[in-house]
């Protein structure tokens, strides 16, 4: 596609569910990484994808959190068992190589109640 | 994770005003990148830059990469009501991923 697609661009759950966030990124784009953003924070790395290798989890705050990378292109993070400090926007990201700049979407802004 | 110094956290100035902005790190990067997020999108790629004292521009807008690779700092010149928004840098080491700064918030008063 024209840019990087995520959805849904809001969720609002209950605390203790499970939510499946997804990211469509630019198409032939080999790297694909997963941010948080907190209310009036910087941007948290939480996990990244280049092509077939093993992803990079380094930044993933839980067990609760784990993401996929399907056929290279589609990318779903699921965060189970939510808690309210998981409200937050997650902003997925592409960029053709690991140096260049990424090229964002536009989040999706979690609410967990 | 890597700490970058990212002053101010807020500015207020002035239509038709310059400004600077910077970020630092304790640590040496090989790229700097800067960013601009505008509420409820996700951040817009500004200036990329890739070698240490690489000045560089984007219309009113000057980037700059420190010679000691541990600093960078981002001019708006002449701003205008549209330049409103979080402004982030970014710093990579060569590894996969990008260390953002916690954003300097910019108000411009017509």
């Amino acid at each position: 596609g024209a840019g990087v697609s995520q959805s849904p661009s809001n969720k609002v759950t209950e605390k203790g569910k499970d939510v499946e966030l997804r990211c469509d990124p630019i198409s032939g784009h080999t790297a694909l990484y997963w941010y948080r953003q907190s209310l009036g924070q910087g941007l948290e790395f939480l996990i990244y994808f280049q092509g077939n290798s093993a992803p990079d989890k380094s930044g993933l705050p839980s067990d609760r959190f784990s993401a996929e990378r399907t056929g290279g292109s589609v990318s779903t993070l699921t965060i189970q068992r939510t808690q309210q400090e998981d409200s937050a926007v997650y902003l997925c990201a592409s960029s053709l190589a690991s140096a260049d700049g990424y090229t964002f979407g536009s989040g999706t802004r979690l609410t967990v109640v | 994770g890597q700490q970058l110094n990212q002053s101010p956290q807020s500015m207020f100035i002035q239509e038709g005003e310059d400004v600077s902005m910077n970020c630092t790190s304790s640590s040496i990067f090989n790229t700097w990148l800067w960013y601009k997020q505008d509420p409820g999108e996700g951040p817009v790629l500004l200036i990329a830059l890739y070698k240490a004292g690489e000045l560089t521009s984007n219309g009113r807008l000057t980037a700059q990469f420190g010679i000691t690779r541990k600093d960078s700092f981002l001019n708006i010149s002449a701003s205008i009501p549209s330049d409103v928004g979080i402004y982030f840098c970014a710093g990579q080491l060569g590894g996969n991923q990008f260390y953002f700064g916690t954003g300097t918030s910019l108000t411009v008063i017509p």
